[in-house]
């Protein structure tokens, strides 16, 4: 299977901690990707970072990623209870002999910020 | 602008129902997509549409069909519901059909075969 693997698979911190996730994965990437999804509602685009980047930043997140080690991680700084959510990392890579760059997704990790 | 919206939200099948799951987008994205979430597997590709009149395989087909006729539209058709099919159903749409980059998902639709 290509598909990626989160850890932990869940996280409880208190608020105002720091949160960090990590994510591993098999084949070449083109970009690697991470999406946040609150219970019981689709899947929402946090960050990209692309597979000549080791790290970038948007707002709370830093991602990081090592391709030599084929992972990434994903720290969300001064958490808040509305960051509770499950967070899925996602690899694009080219799919078999087509054009079409594939995205796959891990299994996720939820993390619970308690008050 | 309603961006991704799927329907029904939730449904009751019995096995060897048919029925078909509705994904319709207003951002006039080239690439839709169908996945299906299950606990402790992620999300998986089911079929994919880089344009209109153009689908493919993704990586759990089986027992699914789709069509793309028009831009907006990309519906996901159970032909005969197996109780394998229990699942949560995820469309996404992304701007660039080549190289999927940011990925915009609907609300998902709640399957349960009986």
């Amino acid at each position: 299977s290509q598909q990626g693997e989160e850890d932990p698979q869940a996280l409880s911190i208190q608020e105002g901690e720091n949160a960090t996730m990590n994510c591993s994965y098999k084949t070449s990437i083109n970009n690697l990707q991470w999406y946040r999804q609150n219970s019981g509602r689709g899947l929402v685009h946090l960050i990209l970072i692309r597979s000549n980047e080791r790290e970038k930043h948007s707002g709370r997140l830093r991602v990081t990623l090592d391709t030599s080690k084929k992972s990434s991680s994903l720290l969300i700084t001064a958490s808040r209870a509305a960051d509770t959510a499950s967070y899925f990392c996602a690899t694009a890579f080219q799919w078999m002999n087509t054009g079409f760059q594939k995205l796959v997704f891990g299994t996720g990790t939820r993390l619970l910020v308690s008050p | 602008n309603a961006g991704v919206t799927q329907t029904p939200k939730f449904q009751v099948l019995k096995t060897g129902q048919s029925m078909t799951l509705q994904c319709a987008q207003d951002m006039n994205h080239e690439y839709m997509s169908w996945y299906r979430q299950d606990p402790g597997m992620g999300l998986r590709l089911i079929h994919y549409s880089v344009g209109a009149g153009i689908t493919d395989q993704g990586e759990v087909p089986n027992g699914y069909n789709v069509s793309r006729s028009t831009t907006e539209d990309f519906p996901l058709r159970l032909l005969s519901a197996a109780p394998s099919q229990t699942s949560v159903y995820f469309c996404a749409t992304s701007v660039l059909s080549g190289s999927p980059e940011t990925q915009y998902f609907g609300p998902g639709t709640r399957l349960l075969v009986l």
